[in-house]
């Protein structure tokens, strides 16, 4: 069972352009969830969606944006690219994203802000 | 506010010791709680969860954790280290009615040969 696939692995950016980063789940999972890793600010969650809508979403500035779609494949785009967003950005996929269940992650996209 | 706490940001221990990563948690509601290993440039492996029932839960590679709930614990641990283990080691709980994960700030196991 193939796992949770990011693309790309690595983005190198310039401040005040956009991206956008896409994620595939496990076949069958309906949750995405997005992380923000950074060494200063450890793990931050920036949203959550299910059946393509968004259902937790953590504190991050408006510029911060997702999606899913129908077949449960998530973007997120960021905005306005700040070099504070330079950061390793990691999906992750569950069955229902409940809080029991265990999510499993992908390798991440590292993206770099220049 | 809730919160997970790793009080270690590096444990070294030799080979073959045991070893004990230490995570303390502040949730309201039940606590549901996990473990998960990072290595270089990876995303997070699941290692083992704490939902309900047995305070010692038993997870994967020989790793398990004990949950205290007095203490508000959940201290990872394994009888035999191997120099394969060392890895970054992040504690989490998922509060109860949400879809997201509080992460500890991590923990950096090195085991010696």
């Amino acid at each position: 069972k193939a796992g949770v696939t990011q693309t790309p692995r690595y983005l190198i950016k310039t401040r005040g352009q956009q991206v956008t980063l896409s994620c595939s789940p496990i076949s069958g999972h309906r949750s995405v969830s997005w992380y923000q890793q950074t060494p200063g600010q450890g793990l931050q969650f920036l949203f959550e969606y299910f059946s393509e809508t968004q259902r937790n979403k953590g504190n991050f500035p408006g510029r911060f944006s997702g999606r899913q779609f129908s077949n449960s494949r998530s973007e997120m785009n960021v905005s306005t690219l700040e070099l504070g967003d330079s950061a390793l950005y990691l999906c992750a996929s569950s069955w229902t994203g409940g809080a029991n269940t265990e999510a499993f992650f992908g390798q991440g996209t590292r993206l770099t802000v220049v | 506010a809730q919160s997970v706490a790793q009080p270690e940001d590096q444990v070294n221990v030799a080979e073959g010791n045991p070893l004990t990563v230490k995570c303390t948690y502040s949730v309201s509601g039940n606590p549901y709680l996990f473990w998960y290993v990072q290595y270089p440039n990876r995303g997070l492996q699941f290692l083992l969860k704490y939902i309900t029932g047995d305070n010692l839960v038993k997870g994967s590679y020989g790793f398990e954790a004990e949950f205290n709930k007095s203490q508000t614990s959940f201290h990872l641990k394994k009888p035999s280290a191997l120099v394969s283990d060392s890895a970054l080691y992040f504690c989490a709980v998922r509060p109860s009615g949400t879809y997201k994960y509080i992460f500890g700030t991590g923990t950096r196991l090195k085991v010696l040969a």
